[in-house]
């Protein structure tokens, strides 16, 4: 099993560009997360999905858009982007929510430049 | 101090060597994880100890949880160069909807 595949890794973009990145499980997870990770600091939720077709903010969500169309893929996009948002994203799963007892699995992360 | 903050920041040990992180936090927590990163790759999951939980093992891992004390610490026994690597925790807390909050992390270095 590949666990969670990120596409692309790395990229490098103009600001004001757009693009998505791409994530897909083969878990048969119900849940998938969005993170960023910025230097000297924690990973921050950007936005979720507990399920097909639904999507929550989490922590830092502006200049971000995000959809689950299918169970296994969840798709990050920027519309138009910033150099703020220039960052390791990580995209990860899990079988159940947040505070139950199991863990989140992360994919290898996209290395987003914004120029 | 924030939820999820690591102590030591870094920690440079020789192979052979204990390796003890720590994470402290604010608020109640429903349980606390702990996340190694190695360098370009994505956190993989160590070990979740409960709220109700005080000490768990796993391998060469030692986790204990101190609720009174709202911490929580890391042993890594008898260290390999390949722990070398990030360690983060993470908590589960009901007054940040129980989403995941992760600290900034531990680098650790073992040397051999």
């Amino acid at each position: 099993n590949a666990g969670v595949t990120q596409t692309p890794k790395f990229r490098v973009l103009k600001t004001g560009q757009s693009m998505t990145l791409l994530c897909a499980q083969d878990m048969n997870h119900e849940y998938m997360y969005w993170y960023r990770q910025d230097p000297g600091m924690g990973l921050r939720l950007i936005h979720y999905s507990v399920g097909e077709g639904t999507t929550a903010k989490g922590e830092v969500p502006d200049g971000y858009n995000v959809s689950r169309l299918k169970k296994q893929n969840f798709l990050l996009g920027l519309e138009s982007a910033a150099p703020s948002q220039t960052s390791v994203y990580f995209c990860a799963s899990s079988y159940e929510l947040f505070y139950s007892n199991q863990p989140q699995h992360f994919g290898d992360g996209t290395r987003l430049s914004i120029l | 101090s924030q939820q999820g903050e690591e102590d030591p920041q870094a920690l440079s040990i020789q192979e052979g060597e204990n390796a003890t992180m720590n994470c402290s936090y604010k608020t109640s927590i429903n349980n606390l994880q702990w996340y190694r990163q190695n360098s370009g790759r994505g956190l993989v999951h160590l070990i979740l100890i409960r709220s109700n939980e005080r000490e768990k093992h796993s391998g060469r891992l030692r986790v204990t949880l101190d609720t009174s004390k709202k911490s929580s610490s890391l042993l890594i026994t008898a260290s390999r160069a390949a722990d070398t690597a990030s360690y983060f925790c993470a908590t589960a807390a009901s007054y940040y909807g129980n989403k995941l909050v992760f600290g900034a992390g531990t680098i650790l270095r073992v040397k051999s």
